[in-house]
């Protein structure tokens, strides 16, 4: 089956720029989790969808973080605006139930 | 706040030998457990899980052990090749909550000829 798509690759913004990050899940999956993962560092929740509706999105600073799964396959993280601090991979995963499955995620540099 | 943890950062081990990577949690409620290997540049995949109702799971090279009682977990690798050279992570979750996995810092095996 095919994995977990995410694009782009990698990004570099400066500060106060935004970014958007997409993901298609592994078909059929219903749960699609973003996480963010710093250098060196387990990768961090962000929001948790089932279905196109939002589980768990405590840990997603929403003053500068969205994120969208409108039809309940892909899904949309945008970052507006960005700061240093949000330099990070964020990779997306999918499931249905366990385990999740990861993308290969986005890098993202902020200047 | 809960959290997830990893005895050793790094691990050094011969190419043949088998490795073992320790992982504390604290959470009393999690009750699925799941180890994920990470190359660099690359998303974590998949090696091994076990929910809270088994002491030990096996696959291939691998086993997990979960000990409930001092909240511990580990992963052993058989028989190490340097394919196996990677961090790996290991996380927890709880079924009620929808298998949002919390991840540890990460373990780096370094497997050498």
């Amino acid at each position: 089956e095919a994995g977990v798509a995410q694009s782009p690759r990698y990004k570099i913004i400066e500060k106060r720029q935004s970014v958007a990050f997409w993901c298609n899940p592994i078909s059929g999956h219903a749960t699609l989790y973003w996480y963010q993962q710093i250098l060196g560092q387990g990768p961090k929740l962000l929001i948790q969808f089932q279905n196109n509706g939002v589980v768990d999105d405590s840990q997603l600073p929403k003053d500068r973080f969205s994120a969208e799964r409108l039809k309940g396959v892909d899904s949309t993280l945008k970052i507006q605006p960005a700061k240093l601090e949000d330099s990070a991979v964020y990779l997306c995963a999918s499931s249905l139930g366990t385990p999740l499955h990861f993308g290969n995620g986005t890098r993202l540099t902020v200047t | 706040g809960e959290s997830v943890g990893l005895h050793l950062p790094t691990l050094s081990v011969q190419e043949g030998d088998n490795s073992i990577i320790n992982c504390a949690y604290s959470n009393s409620a999690s009750d699925y457990f799941i180890w994920y290997k990470q190359e660099s540049g690359k998303g974590p995949q998949f090696i091994i899980d076990i929910r809270s109702n088994m002491d030990k799971r096996q696959g291939q090279r691998v086993t997990v052990l979960l000990n409930k009682t001092v909240k511990h977990l580990s992963l052993q690798i058989a028989a190490t090749q340097p394919g196996d050279s990677a961090v790996y992570f290991c996380a927890e979750a709880r079924s009620n909550s929808g298998y949002a996995l919390n991840f540890g810092k990460g373990t780096s095996l370094l497997v050498t000829p």
